[in-house]
């Protein structure tokens, strides 16, 4: 079945750091990809997002580029804040090969980001 | 306006008691999902409706009943609670097109706590 791998946590980063969370998965299909985000005692936001090989989701500064030669997806930031503090979760979506999706989200481990002052 | 909403927040009950999950959404989409997380924060899918209409049901005990009386609304109700129910449930929502299914928008959860 699909199933998403995420590096294990906690990462504990000072503020400006460097981020890089490692995502690879295994689907069958063709996969659309996802990183949300869940803030403390919240819910969890779409942080990106790449429907296709090679595409690259962006949003606040973060970046995942799509890899389909190494079934990866990691997410980046150049430079981290405190406010980035919070679990982040890698997810696919199977997608046919018509390009429609399946609905069922299946998600990474997630991995928990502190970011310190 | 909060775009999809649980009730209650908290639920702290007893092994063997019946307890529901309310979950509405103000998007207009036409499909809700329920997940659970749990203490390692991993998170699961459990039921999906499409139009009042389930799609998914992975591999949840029988003791988990969900409900969608309308597109808007999905509930999940839980019979003789089990220590082993206690975790976070998410409902979220998203929309059907001619691509299949759009991007989820999740509630803040309930924190379910059985003792």
């Amino acid at each position: 079945g699909d199933s998403v791998t995420q590096m294990e946590g906690p990462v504990t980063l000072s503020e400006e750091a460097f981020l890089t969370i490692n995502c690879t998965y295994t689907a069958t299909g063709y996969p659309s990809l996802f990183w949300y985000v869940q803030y403390p005692g919240e819910g969890l936001q779409l942080l990106l997002k790449a429907t296709k090989a090679d595409d690259k989701g962006s949003n606040k500064g973060f970046e995942a580029t799509y890899r389909k030669e190494t079934t990866s997806f990691h997410l980046e930031k150049g430079s981290v804040q405190v406010s980035d503090s919070a679990v982040y979760f890698c997810a696919l979506s199977a997608v046919n090969a018509g390009g429609t999706s399946y609905g069922k989200l299946t998600f990474g481990q997630g991995t928990i980001l502190t970011v310190h002052p | 306006d909060t775009a999809v909403s649980q009730t209650p927040k908290y639920l702290v009950t007893q092994m063997g008691n019946d307890k529901s999950i309310k979950c509405e959404q103000n998007l207009g989409h036409d499909t809700m999902y329920w997940y659970k997380q749990d203490s390692k924060k991993f998170l699961k899918i459990m039921f999906s409706y499409n139009n009042k209409e389930l799609i998914i049901n992975e591999t949840v005990p029988n003791r988990f009943s969900p409900k969608s009386p309308d597109k808007a609304h999905l509930n999940l109700h839980i019979n003789s609670l089990e220590l082993g129910d206690s975790a976070v449930y998410f409902c979220a929502s998203s929309s059907y097109s001619g691509r299949g299914f759009g991007e989820q928008y999740f509630g803040p959860g309930t924190r379910l706590t059985v003792t």
